[in-house]
């Protein structure tokens, strides 16, 4: 397997303009997660999917950001209007789950998409 | 105050030292503890995984989670050049909505 797959790698746009992250999880894996990494708040949690449903979207900033998941090998992430605020790297990660028990849950990340907004 | 508390370094060591990472936490519910190890522009792997409290050892890494100080530590012995990486811990109490530390940047020095 080619692992998480993220597309673009980087991003330069204007501010107000719309962003669309790309997100191919690993095949078989039923939970999807999106995160966002910079420096002053390091890695946080924006919203994560099992099985196409999103569970928790609490982290996503505000309402200029939407998440979808179509299908079991596809997701985006959505910017509109973006501000320069956002800047930072994206990253989706993929895993099988293993809710309550002693089971690793470990989460695949992908290479992370770049964003800057200028 | 985070949830998640990490100090981000960085640190710098000489090779062969021992190494000591922490974080603190504040959600007691927490009791599943991860590292992962994320090299400069690539994404974060996962290093080493405990279940509740207690020490994991996997070659020269050990893992401590200390649940009554809400505590958790990674330790490197014999710490070499391929570990300069920016470390990260992280933890959940569903095993699936994971909270993670700030990182801190490791460098060793040949």
């Amino acid at each position: 397997d080619a692992g998480v797959i993220q597309s673009p790698r980087h991003e330069v746009t204007e501010m107000g303009q719309e962003v669309t992250l790309r997100c191919k999880p690993i095949s078989g894996h039923d939970y999807l997660f999106w995160y966002r990494q910079t420096m002053m708040r390091g890695l946080e949690l924006l919203i994560y999917f099992n099985n196409n449903v999103p569970i928790d979207d609490s982290g996503m900033p505000e309402d200029r950001f939407s998440a979808k998941m179509p299908n079991a090998s596809f997701s985006t992430l959505k910017i509109q209007p973006s501000e320069p605020r956002d800047s930072a790297v994206y990253f989706c990660a993929s895993s099988l789950g293993q809710g309550w028990g002693s089971g690793a849950n470990v989460l695949t990340f992908g290479a992370g998409s770049r964003l800057t907004v200028l | 105050q985070k949830e998640v508390e990490q100090d981000p370094g960085p640190l710098s060591v000489p090779e062969g030292a021992i190494v000591s990472l922490n974080c603190t936490y504040s959600n007691s519910a927490f009791q599943y503890f991860m590292w992962y190890r994320q090299y400069s522009r690539k994404g974060p792997e996962l290093l080493m995984y405990t279940y509740s409290s207690g020490n994991k050892e996997d070659g020269r890494f050990t893992a401590q989670v200390d649940k009554s100080s809400k505590y958790i530590s990674l330790f490197i012995r014999d710490s070499q050049p391929s570990d300069s990486a920016t470390y990260l811990c992280a933890m959940s109490y569903n095993n699936n909505d994971m909270r993670f530390g700030a990182g801190t940047r490791l460098t060793v020095k040949p």
